[in-house]
Protein backbone atom coordinates (compact mmCIF):
# COMPACT_ATOMS: atom_id res chain seq x y z
CA UNK A 1 0.00 0.00 0.00
CA UNK A 2 1.37 3.01 -1.03
CA UNK A 3 1.19 6.08 1.59
CA UNK A 4 2.02 9.54 1.36
CA UNK A 5 2.49 11.26 5.03
CA UNK A 6 1.86 14.59 5.88
CA UNK A 7 1.51 16.36 9.24
CA UNK A 8 -2.22 17.42 9.77
CA UNK A 9 -1.35 20.65 11.25
CA UNK A 10 -2.72 23.19 11.61
CA UNK A 11 1.08 25.28 11.44
CA UNK A 12 0.71 28.84 12.33
CA UNK A 13 3.53 31.52 10.56
CA UNK A 14 3.37 34.97 10.83
CA UNK A 15 3.09 37.59 7.70
CA UNK A 16 6.20 37.68 6.00
CA UNK A 17 7.77 34.26 7.61
CA UNK A 18 8.53 31.25 5.62
CA UNK A 19 6.45 28.65 6.01
CA UNK A 20 7.85 24.79 5.93
CA UNK A 21 5.83 21.79 5.05
CA UNK A 22 6.86 18.61 4.75
CA UNK A 23 5.86 14.87 2.98
CA UNK A 24 7.28 11.82 3.00
CA UNK A 25 5.95 8.83 0.98
CA UNK A 26 6.82 5.27 1.09
CA UNK A 27 7.02 4.02 -2.73
CA UNK A 28 10.31 4.47 -3.29
CA UNK A 29 10.08 3.67 -6.89
CA UNK A 30 8.07 7.12 -6.78
CA UNK A 31 9.15 9.20 -9.73
CA UNK A 32 6.86 12.93 -9.25
CA UNK A 33 5.50 15.15 -6.69
CA UNK A 34 3.16 17.85 -6.71
CA UNK A 35 2.46 20.18 -4.22
CA UNK A 36 -1.87 21.11 -4.42
CA UNK A 37 -3.33 24.10 -2.37
CA UNK A 38 -6.66 23.72 -1.45
CA UNK A 39 -9.29 26.36 0.26
CA UNK A 40 -12.05 25.44 2.37
CA UNK A 41 -14.90 23.89 0.26
CA UNK A 42 -13.02 24.23 -3.16
CA UNK A 43 -10.71 22.16 -5.80
CA UNK A 44 -7.29 21.71 -5.35
CA UNK A 45 -4.97 23.68 -7.68
CA UNK A 46 -1.82 22.68 -8.48
CA UNK A 47 1.23 25.13 -7.38
CA UNK A 48 4.36 22.67 -8.10
CA UNK A 49 6.15 19.51 -9.47
CA UNK A 50 9.27 18.04 -9.25
CA UNK A 51 10.89 15.19 -10.53
CA UNK A 52 14.58 15.30 -9.64
CA UNK A 53 16.43 15.76 -6.48
CA UNK A 54 17.22 19.14 -5.28
CA UNK A 55 15.05 22.72 -5.17
CA UNK A 56 12.96 23.71 -7.75
CA UNK A 57 11.74 27.67 -7.51
CA UNK A 58 8.55 29.28 -8.40
CA UNK A 59 8.07 32.69 -7.01
CA UNK A 60 7.82 32.59 -3.24
CA UNK A 61 7.29 29.14 -3.62
CA UNK A 62 10.17 26.33 -3.26
CA UNK A 63 9.86 22.59 -3.85
CA UNK A 64 13.01 19.92 -2.04
CA UNK A 65 13.32 16.51 -3.32
CA UNK A 66 15.16 14.03 -1.32
CA UNK A 67 14.46 10.78 -3.15
CA UNK A 68 17.18 9.10 -0.58
CA UNK A 69 15.19 10.22 2.11
CA UNK A 70 11.70 9.44 0.61
CA UNK A 71 11.20 13.08 1.70
CA UNK A 72 9.31 16.45 -0.33
CA UNK A 73 8.75 19.86 1.17
CA UNK A 74 7.57 22.72 0.04
CA UNK A 75 8.71 26.35 1.23
CA UNK A 76 6.46 29.67 1.39
CA UNK A 77 8.65 32.66 1.59
CA UNK A 78 6.88 35.89 2.62
CA UNK A 79 3.99 33.86 3.92
CA UNK A 80 0.80 35.98 3.29
CA UNK A 81 -2.83 35.70 4.82
CA UNK A 82 -3.85 34.43 1.34
CA UNK A 83 -1.49 31.38 1.63
CA UNK A 84 -3.73 29.86 4.23
CA UNK A 85 -5.15 26.90 3.07
CA UNK A 86 -4.51 23.30 3.05
CA UNK A 87 -1.52 22.03 1.34
CA UNK A 88 -1.83 18.49 -0.43
CA UNK A 89 1.12 16.63 -1.10
CA UNK A 90 0.74 14.15 -4.15
CA UNK A 91 3.33 11.37 -5.48
CA UNK A 92 3.12 9.51 -8.34
CA UNK A 93 4.68 5.73 -8.99
CA UNK A 94 6.36 4.84 -11.99
CA UNK A 95 6.08 5.39 -15.71
CA UNK A 96 2.78 4.22 -17.52
CA UNK A 97 0.32 5.33 -14.40
CA UNK A 98 -1.31 8.83 -14.13
CA UNK A 99 -2.51 7.91 -10.55
CA UNK A 100 -1.90 9.68 -7.84
CA UNK A 101 -1.46 9.41 -4.13
CA UNK A 102 -2.09 12.09 -1.82
CA UNK A 103 -1.57 13.01 1.92
CA UNK A 104 -3.94 14.37 4.36
CA UNK A 105 -2.81 17.44 3.83
CA UNK A 106 -1.34 20.18 5.97
CA UNK A 107 -3.51 23.02 7.04
CA UNK A 108 -1.64 26.12 7.09
CA UNK A 109 -2.59 29.51 8.97
CA UNK A 110 -0.93 32.61 8.23
CA UNK A 111 -1.39 35.15 10.59
CA UNK A 112 -1.52 39.07 10.16
CA UNK B 1 -11.12 27.74 -21.47
CA UNK B 2 -9.49 24.08 -19.96
CA UNK B 3 -11.49 22.92 -17.43
CA UNK B 4 -12.97 20.14 -15.87
CA UNK B 5 -17.11 20.60 -15.00
CA UNK B 6 -19.01 19.04 -12.96
CA UNK B 7 -23.20 18.60 -12.00
CA UNK B 8 -24.48 19.57 -10.27
CA UNK B 9 -22.38 21.47 -7.59
CA UNK B 10 -24.94 20.61 -4.86
CA UNK B 11 -27.26 17.79 -4.28
CA UNK B 12 -29.78 16.62 -1.75
CA UNK B 13 -31.21 13.49 -1.72
CA UNK B 14 -32.35 10.27 -0.10
CA UNK B 15 -31.20 6.96 0.54
CA UNK B 16 -31.74 4.37 -2.40
CA UNK B 17 -32.67 7.31 -4.90
CA UNK B 18 -30.19 6.46 -7.72
CA UNK B 19 -27.90 9.74 -8.80
CA UNK B 20 -25.71 10.79 -11.26
CA UNK B 21 -23.07 12.96 -11.22
CA UNK B 22 -21.59 14.27 -14.13
CA UNK B 23 -18.36 15.43 -14.89
CA UNK B 24 -17.06 16.46 -18.48
CA UNK B 25 -13.26 17.66 -19.87
CA UNK B 26 -12.35 19.85 -22.78
CA UNK B 27 -8.38 19.13 -22.61
CA UNK B 28 -8.64 15.73 -24.47
CA UNK B 29 -7.01 14.29 -21.44
CA UNK B 30 -6.88 9.84 -21.66
CA UNK B 31 -7.21 9.49 -17.63
CA UNK B 32 -9.90 11.04 -15.58
CA UNK B 33 -10.64 9.69 -11.82
CA UNK B 34 -13.13 10.42 -9.26
CA UNK B 35 -12.63 11.46 -5.33
CA UNK B 36 -14.36 11.68 -2.62
CA UNK B 37 -13.15 13.87 0.67
CA UNK B 38 -14.20 13.54 3.70
CA UNK B 39 -12.92 15.74 7.19
CA UNK B 40 -9.47 13.70 8.51
CA UNK B 41 -9.67 11.27 5.74
CA UNK B 42 -8.25 13.34 2.66
CA UNK B 43 -8.75 12.84 -1.07
CA UNK B 44 -9.49 8.86 -1.35
CA UNK B 45 -9.75 7.47 -4.92
CA UNK B 46 -12.95 5.83 -5.87
CA UNK B 47 -12.80 5.12 -9.92
CA UNK B 48 -10.36 5.91 -12.76
CA UNK B 49 -10.35 5.42 -16.08
CA UNK B 50 -7.36 5.65 -18.35
CA UNK B 51 -9.03 5.43 -21.55
CA UNK B 52 -12.71 4.97 -23.34
CA UNK B 53 -14.05 2.19 -22.07
CA UNK B 54 -11.03 1.57 -19.87
CA UNK B 55 -11.66 1.82 -16.07
CA UNK B 56 -10.59 0.44 -12.74
CA UNK B 57 -11.77 0.39 -9.00
CA UNK B 58 -9.95 3.23 -6.74
CA UNK B 59 -9.51 2.94 -3.05
CA UNK B 60 -13.07 3.14 -1.72
CA UNK B 61 -15.16 2.14 -5.00
CA UNK B 62 -18.34 0.59 -2.90
CA UNK B 63 -21.36 2.01 -3.84
CA UNK B 64 -20.39 3.76 -6.91
CA UNK B 65 -20.11 2.81 -10.46
CA UNK B 66 -18.75 4.89 -13.50
CA UNK B 67 -18.54 4.40 -17.13
CA UNK B 68 -16.39 5.84 -20.05
CA UNK B 69 -18.40 5.68 -22.83
CA UNK B 70 -16.44 8.96 -24.87
CA UNK B 71 -12.99 10.65 -23.70
CA UNK B 72 -14.68 13.97 -22.28
CA UNK B 73 -17.22 12.03 -20.13
CA UNK B 74 -16.74 10.43 -16.84
CA UNK B 75 -20.04 10.44 -14.91
CA UNK B 76 -19.98 8.79 -11.22
CA UNK B 77 -23.13 6.57 -10.02
CA UNK B 78 -24.40 6.22 -7.55
CA UNK B 79 -27.33 2.99 -7.82
CA UNK B 80 -28.67 3.21 -3.93
CA UNK B 81 -26.64 6.13 -2.35
CA UNK B 82 -26.63 5.87 1.63
CA UNK B 83 -25.48 8.32 4.24
CA UNK B 84 -22.11 6.98 4.63
CA UNK B 85 -21.70 8.20 0.79
CA UNK B 86 -22.55 11.74 2.13
CA UNK B 87 -19.38 13.88 1.18
CA UNK B 88 -17.23 16.12 -1.16
CA UNK B 89 -16.60 14.79 -4.54
CA UNK B 90 -14.22 15.61 -6.84
CA UNK B 91 -13.79 14.70 -10.62
CA UNK B 92 -9.81 15.43 -11.66
CA UNK B 93 -8.28 14.55 -15.39
CA UNK B 94 -4.66 14.79 -16.60
CA UNK B 95 -2.76 13.53 -19.79
CA UNK B 96 -1.94 14.26 -22.85
CA UNK B 97 -1.06 17.77 -21.79
CA UNK B 98 1.81 20.62 -23.64
CA UNK B 99 3.41 22.06 -21.52
CA UNK B 100 3.24 21.35 -17.94
CA UNK B 101 3.88 17.74 -16.76
CA UNK B 102 1.42 15.31 -17.96
CA UNK B 103 0.40 13.78 -15.08
CA UNK B 104 -0.63 17.09 -13.66
CA UNK B 105 -4.31 16.67 -12.55
CA UNK B 106 -7.34 19.06 -13.19
CA UNK B 107 -9.77 19.28 -10.35
CA UNK B 108 -13.25 19.90 -11.28
CA UNK B 109 -15.22 22.28 -8.89
CA UNK B 110 -16.67 19.71 -6.70
CA UNK B 111 -20.38 18.41 -6.29
CA UNK B 112 -21.27 18.20 -2.61
CA UNK B 113 -23.74 15.30 -1.85
CA UNK B 114 -25.51 15.08 1.10
CA UNK B 115 -28.06 11.88 1.80
CA UNK B 116 -30.74 11.79 4.02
Amino acid sequence: QKEVEQNSGPLSVPEGAIASLNCTYSDRGSQSFFWYRQYSGKSPELIMFIYSNGDKEDGRFTAQLNKASQYVSLLIRDSQPSDSATYLCAVKAGAGSYQLTFGKGTKLSVIP
Amino acid sequence: EAQVTQNPRYLITVTGKKLTVTCSQNMNHEYMSWYRQDPGLGLRQIYYSMNVEVTDKGDVPEGYKVSRKEKRNFPLILESPSPNQTSLYFCASSGNASGRAPETQYFGPGTRLLVL
